[in-house]
C-alpha cells in the first residue's frame, strides 16, 4: 500500500515564496506528482518527478528525493489565484495513482 | 485544447438505485481512470482500464463497481445498488501511456445518495 502526509494548511502573501512538503511510505514507487484542485473544480497537473532532482515549469517547481521518501512543491511569486488545494500524488508502474491528504493554500493580499 | 468530458454534472438518486455515469477521454488517450473524492477529503483511486479490461482496481471498486467501454468513445462507471457512502464526486481521467506521468481529469460528476 501507499500512504503520503502533507500539512493540511499553508498561508502565504501575495508575492511570496512558498513550500509544500509531501513525505510518502510506498511500494512499487514509481513517480510523484503534483496536481492543484481549486474548490469544486477538477485536479490539474502541475509537475512529475520520477528522477531526484529539480523539475521547473514556470513559476512551479517540484523536487525529489527518493532515498529520502520526500518531495515538495515549491510556488513562486504567489498570485492570489493560486489559492486552491494542493496534492502530492505518487504513482505506480500501472499509473495508479494514490493522492495525500491535500494542502490548502491561502494567499492573502 | 483537448479535454476530458464527463456526463452528468450531477446525479441524485435513491439508495438502492443503479447510476451510469459517463466519461470521454480524450481521444487518443489509451489509458482509463475512475477516482471518486467524498466533500472534504482526498482523491481516492477506484480502477484503471486498458485495452478493454480492468488493470487495477482498489479495494473500494467491490462487485457493485462495473467499468465498460462501449464504444470508442465512451467510458462509464456504473454502480449497481447505490449506498448512501457512495455519495461524492466522481472523476474519471486519462493518459497517452502507461509510466506517463499525467492523467488529464474531467470535470467530474456529483453523486448524491440518498
Amino acid at each position: 500500500g501507499q500512504s503520503l502526509e502533507q500539512p493540511s494548511e499553508v498561508t502565504a502573501v501575495e508575492g511570496a515564496i512558498v513550500q509544500i512538503n509531501c513525505t510518502y511510505q510506498t511500494s512499487g514507487f514509481y513517480g510523484l506528482s503534483w496536481y492543484q484542485q481549486h474548490d469544486g473544480g477538477a485536479p490539474t497537473f502541475l509537475s512529475y518527478n520520477a528522477l531526484d532532482g529539480l523539475e521547473e515549469t514556470g513559476r512551479f517547481s517540484s523536487f525529489l528525493s527518493r532515498s529520502d521518501s520526500y518531495g515538495y512543491l515549491l510556488l513562486q511569486e504567489l498570485q492570489m489565484k493560486d489559492s486552491a488545494s494542493y496534492f502530492c500524488a505518487a504513482s505506480n508502474a500501472g499509473n495508479m495513482l494514490t493522492f495525500g491528504g491535500g494542502t490548502r493554500l491561502m494567499v492573502k493580499p | 485544447e483537448p479535454e476530458v468530458t464527463q456526463t452528468p454534472s450531477h446525479q441524485v438518486t435513491q439508495m438502492g438505485q443503479e447510476v451510469i455515469l459517463r466519461c470521454v477521454p480524450i481521444s487518443n488517450h489509451l489509458y482509463f481512470y475512475w477516482y471518486r473524492q467524498i466533500l472534504g477529503q482526498k482523491v481516492e483511486f477506484l480502477v484503471s482500464f486498458y485495452n478493454n479490461e480492468i488493470s487495477e482496481k482498489s479495494e473500494i471498486f467491490d462487485d457493485q463497481f462495473s467499468v465498460e467501454r462501449p464504444d470508442g468513445s465512451n467510458f462509464t462507471l456504473k454502480i449497481r445498488s447505490t449506498k448512501l457512502e457512495d455519495s461524492a464526486m466522481y472523476f474519471c481521467a486519462s493518459s497517452q501511456l502507461q509510466g506517463t506521468e499525467t492523467q488529464y481529469f474531467g470535470p467530474g460528476t456529483r453523486l448524491l445518495v440518498l
